[in-house]
C-alpha cells in the first residue's frame, strides 16, 4: 500500500517569508509525527498527534512553528516569518499504534 | 543535552566482514529502542527494535544488543553487503508505541567491496 507522502519534497524561501509543509500519513494510522533534520544533526521531535487528544507541541522550537492535522488525516506544519536556520529536512512519520513509525521521504526547506 | 549519543560518524567495514554499530543513552527512562536506515533524499526506515526486558534481538543479518547497566545497544551486520551502505540512526521512547522517538546523530557506514 502506499506509504507516507510529503509535499513539496524540497522548498526554497526567502527570510520572513511563511511556509506550509504538508504529510499524508498512511491510511488509518492514528499517530502522526513530525521530526526535522538539520544539517550534521539527528532526527529532532517537533509535534506528534494522537488521535482526537491535544497534540504534544514539547518539540516546537519557537512560536513560529504550529501545525495542525484536520479530520485525523493530512496534517500541515506551518513555519511563519521563516528564518535561516529553520533550513533543514522535515520529516513526517505516522503510525497505526502500538507499532513502529514509518517515515516519509521528508521536505527540504532552504530558507535563503 | 544529547539523549542518545552515536559518537562514531562514519564506518568502513569490508564487504563479508562484521559491521557494528555503537549508541549510548543517558535517560534511563528509555525502555524501548530502534535502530532504523536512511538513504539519501529518502525517510528513515525501521530495521530493528528491542525492549528493554531483552537483551538481545536477532532478525536475519541484524542483531540489536542491549546493556541496560551500561546504557549502551549495539546494531551488528553480518555479512556486511554493500547495500548496507547508509546512515544508521539509533533511538529511543519512553513508553513503546505512541511516543516521540529520540534519535542520535546517525552513523554513516561505508560497506567496502
Amino acid at each position: 500500500g502506499a506509504g507516507v507522502s510529503q509535499s513539496p519534497s524540497n522548498k526554497v524561501t526567502e527570510k520572513g517569508k511563511d511556509v506550509e509543509l504538508r504529510c499524508d500519513p498512511i491510511s488509518g494510522h492514528t499517530a502522526l509525527y513530525w521530526y526535522r533534520q538539520s544539517l550534521g544533526q539527528g532526527l529532532e521531535f517537533l509535534i506528534y498527534f494522537q488521535g482526537n487528544s491535544a497534540p504534544d507541541k514539547s518539540g516546537l522550537p519557537s512560536d513560529r512553528f504550529s501545525a495542525e492535522r484536520t479530520g485525523g488525516s493530512v496534517s500541515t506544519l506551518t513555519i511563519q516569518r521563516t528564518q535561516q536556520e529553520d533550513s533543514a529536512v522535515y520529516l513526517c512519520a505516522s503510525s497505526p499504534g502500538l507499532d513502529t513509525q514509518y517515515f516519509g521521504p521528508g521536505t527540504r526547506l532552504t530558507v535563503l | 543535552d544529547q539523549q542518545v549519543k552515536q559518537n562514531s560518524p562514519s564506518l568502513s567495514v569490508q564487504e563479508g566482514r562484521i559491521s557494528i554499530l555503537n549508541c549510548d543513552y543517558t535517560n534511563s527512562m528509555f525502555d524501548y529502542f530502534l535502530w532504523y536506515k536512511k538513504y539519501p533524499a529518502e525517510g528513515p526506515t525501521f530495521l530493528i527494535s528491542i525492549s528493554s526486558i531483552k537483551d538481545k534481538n536477532e532478525d536475519g543479518r541484524f542483531t540489536v544488543f542491549l546493556n541496560k547497566s551500561a546504557k549502551h545497544l549495539s546494531l551488528h551486520i553480518v555479512p556486511s553487503q554493500p547495500g548496507d551502505s547508509a546512515v544508521y540512526f539509533c533511538a529511543a521512547q519512553s513508553n513503546f508505541g505512541n511516543e516521540k522517538l529520540t534519535f542520535g546523530t546517525g552513523t554513516r557506514l561505508t560497506i567496502i567491496p
